[in-house]
């Protein structure tokens, strides 16, 4: 139980390109989901904070217009890194939680995106 | 936000038994310890999560002090495969504003 499934897994693509990454919790509702950023050699960035029927709550230091983060559904969100430029090149990794029910529930995180701009 | 401390990296060998430590002295009262293991390219996966005392599943052990101001992954017999970066967070039961900051992680090389 508890998959998340993240897509695409890898994507190439030239400068001035708007890219959408699709996160999905296959077998739970996700209240909560989160998304990330990782570069060479480093640890997990929080971005924002997804939640279901809200505007997304972003991190200091991250544009919101230029990733557009959608949470339409228990079941999905998607990051749009848009107009994308070299210096946006990274893992992005999402993860969800499902609604906490007195314990702390962990997160689930999907495989990343490795995000490529020429 | 309880801020983690863990060594950067370790070294084992197959069949050893591996202990890592965070450090987490400003954990606050409805805080939960977990730990994930991650491997290149790959998202976190989730090992083990406590409160206080023990905590063990079929993959680690998770040691958790009385004061709660640190706690130990514990991997038995690691092979190969165990090579990875393992970070502990610490973050509340429910209620308020989760914010999971991640620290640098403790990068585990098990050697043959």
């Amino acid at each position: 139980g508890a998959v998340v499934s993240q897509h695409p897994s890898r994507v190439i693509c030239k400068s001035g390109t708007s890219v959408k990454i699709e996160c999905r919790s296959l077998d739970f509702q996700a209240t909560t989901m989160f998304w990330y950023r990782q570069f060479p050699k480093q640890s997990l960035m929080l971005m924002a904070t997804s939640n279901e029927g809200s505007k997304a709550t972003y991190e200091q230091g991250v544009e919101k217009d230029k990733f557009l983060i959608n949470h339409a559904s228990l079941t999905l969100s998607t990051l749009t890194v848009t107009s994308a430029h070299p210096e946006d090149s990274s893992f992005y990794i999402c993860s969800a939680q499902a609604p906490g029910q007195g314990a702390h529930q962990p997160q689930h995180f999907g495989d990343g995106t490795r995000l490529s701009i020429l | 936000l309880a801020k983690t401390t863990q060594p950067i990296s370790m070294d084992s060998y197959e069949g050893q038994e591996v202990n890592i430590t965070c450090s987490h002295n400003n954990i606050a009262t409805n805080d939960y310890i977990t730990w994930y293991q991650q491997f290149p390219s790959q998202g976190p996966r989730f090992i083990i999560q406590g409160y206080k005392t023990k905590v063990t599943n079929e993959v680690a052990s998770l040691f958790i002090p009385a004061d709660r101001k640190s706690s130990t992954l514990s991997l038995p017999r690691v092979s190969l495969s165990d090579t990875a970066v393992y970070y502990c967070l610490v973050g509340p039961a429910s209620g308020g504003s989760y914010i999971p900051t991640f620290g640098r992680g403790t990068s585990l090389i098990v050697h043959p």
